[in-house]
């Protein structure tokens, strides 16, 4: 089955950076990557998913890369503000079953 | 718009007790999920159901069953709990199109508590 790292566990950031989040996925037939935040103890929510056939999406502050070759997707987030600070899970699926990663969890310091 | 709902929102049982836990998903969409997860950890994939017949299964014990009902909405029964089962459980539904993953749609959640 698929299996999903992600890196790092825990990310602290200043007020206004960037933040950098990292996965990769061994299954090479998979073709859906979403990107969940998630505040304790309340449920994930999209914020951006990427599929096979793109290799850049943005929205606003919000951009996912994909490199099929290599198998890894990356999450970035600029301008990075308190109300950024939550758990992100990257996943990835086939055909609609998803695998999380482990989640990152981000800190965002005013 | 309506959302996935989920029921009832917090539980407390006893070791060896029995839950049900019930999801009604968006409607029209086709696909039902279940998820665990526990404290730290990420949503853990238990069972799917596609138009009402299972279409993937997980880590799902065996004293946990689940089904879809001919209304679409889902139910995971768990027997015989343990202390381990303590998480807070997911349903999530999606509308898959041909050979595509579709977005899926979460609920809020049931928090499992055994004692």
């Amino acid at each position: 089955g698929e299996n999903v790292e992600q890196h790092p566990s825990t990310l602290s950031v200043q007020e206004g950076d960037s933040a950098v989040i990292k996965c990769t996925y061994s299954d090479s037939a998979s073709n859906y990557f979403p990107w969940y935040k998630q505040e304790l103890g309340k449920r994930p929510q999209l914020i951006i998913d990427i599929r096979s056939n793109v290799g850049e999406k943005k929205d606003q502050r919000i951009a996912v890369t994909l490199n099929k070759t290599a198998k890894h997707f990356s999450l970035h987030i600029t301008e990075t503000q308190p109300e950024d600070s939550a758990v992100y899970f990257c996943a990835a699926s086939r055909y609609s079953t998803l695998t999380f990663g482990k989640g990152t969890m981000l800190l965002v310091s005013p | 718009a309506a959302g996935v709902i989920q029921s009832p929102r917090h539980l407390i049982k006893e070791k060896r007790e029995t839950a049900t836990l019930k999801c009604y998903p968006i409607p029209r969409h086709d696909t039902v999920y279940w998820y665990q997860q526990g404290p730290g950890q990420d949503p853990q994939f238990l069972i799917s159901f596609y138009e009402k017949m299972q279409s993937d299964k997980g880590s799902i014990p065996d004293r946990f069953s689940a089904q879809q009902f001919s209304d679409y909405h889902s139910e995971l029964n768990m027997s015989s709990l343990e202390l381990g089962d303590s998480a807070l459980y997911f349903c999530a539904s999606s509308l898959d199109l041909p050979r595509q993953s579709g977005e899926l749609f979460f609920g809020e959640g049931s928090r499992l508590t055994v004692l």
